[in-house]
């Protein structure tokens, strides 16, 4: 099955900063690359995504990249705010049914 | 506005107890998760079910079971509560398509087993 490895576990930065999580992905079919975001004490909500088709995703202040060769894909968010304090997981597919498997989270502390 | 929806926010159950936790989602998706989330391990897959009737075990189905009668309701049976189920347990739903697409998860249900 896939297997999603996810880069840094903890990150902090200060307000106004970048921040960047990066993941790994094993099974070279996948196609498909969300991330969700988890705040303090609720449920996770998917913030962006990206299929194979393209390298690049951007939303605003956040952006996703994927390199296929390497299979790596990357979040990274511009301008941080307190309100990014989160925990983000990454995820990619593993097996057919809309399945995925997601890493095991990056929390994100920004200092204002 | 709340899309997918878990019965009990928080539960205490004991040793050895029969505990069931229930999700329905009103969006009418074909797809339903058990996921449980604890520290530094992410969120693992229990069981899934793409259809009325249908299941499938996910990475640690060890000590759980599932039922879906309906369409909107996804039910995780702990046959016999243990310790070591003490987590964070999140259902999703995913409409089926062309692709993947992603997950609406519950609010989680935090269930501790003394």
């Amino acid at each position: 099955g896939e297997n999603v490895e996810q880069h840094p576990s903890t990150l902090s930065v200060q307000e106004g900063d970048s921040a960047v999580i990066k993941c790994t992905y094993s099974d070279s079919a996948s196609n498909y690359f969300p991330w969700y975001k988890q705040e303090l004490g609720k449920r996770p909500q998917l913030i962006i995504d990206i299929r194979s088709n393209v390298g690049e995703k951007k939303d605003q202040r956040i952006a996703v990249t994927l390199n296929k060769t390497a299979k790596h894909f990357s979040l990274h968010i511009t301008e941080t705010q307190p309100e990014d304090s989160a925990v983000y997981f990454c995820a990619a597919p593993s097996g057919g049914y809309q399945k995925v498997t997601f890493g095991t989270g990056t929390k994100l502390q920004v200092i204002p | 506005d709340v899309k997918v929806t878990q019965s009990s926010r928080y539960l205490v159950k004991r040793t050895g107890e029969k505990v069931f936790l229930e999700c329905v989602q009103d969006m009418d998706h074909e797809n339903m998760f058990w996921y449980r989330q604890d520290p530094g391990l992410g969120l693992r897959l229990i069981y899934f079910s793409y259809d009325v009737k249908m299941k499938e075990k996910g990475d640690i189905p060890e000590g759980y079971s599932v039922s879906r009668e309906k369409k909107e309701r996804f039910s995780l049976i702990l046959e016999s509560a243990s310790t070591n189920q003490t987590s964070m347990y999140l259902c999703a739903s995913s409409e089926n398509g062309q692709g993947f697409y992603g997950y609406t998860f519950g609010s989680g249900t935090r269930l501790t087993v003394v």
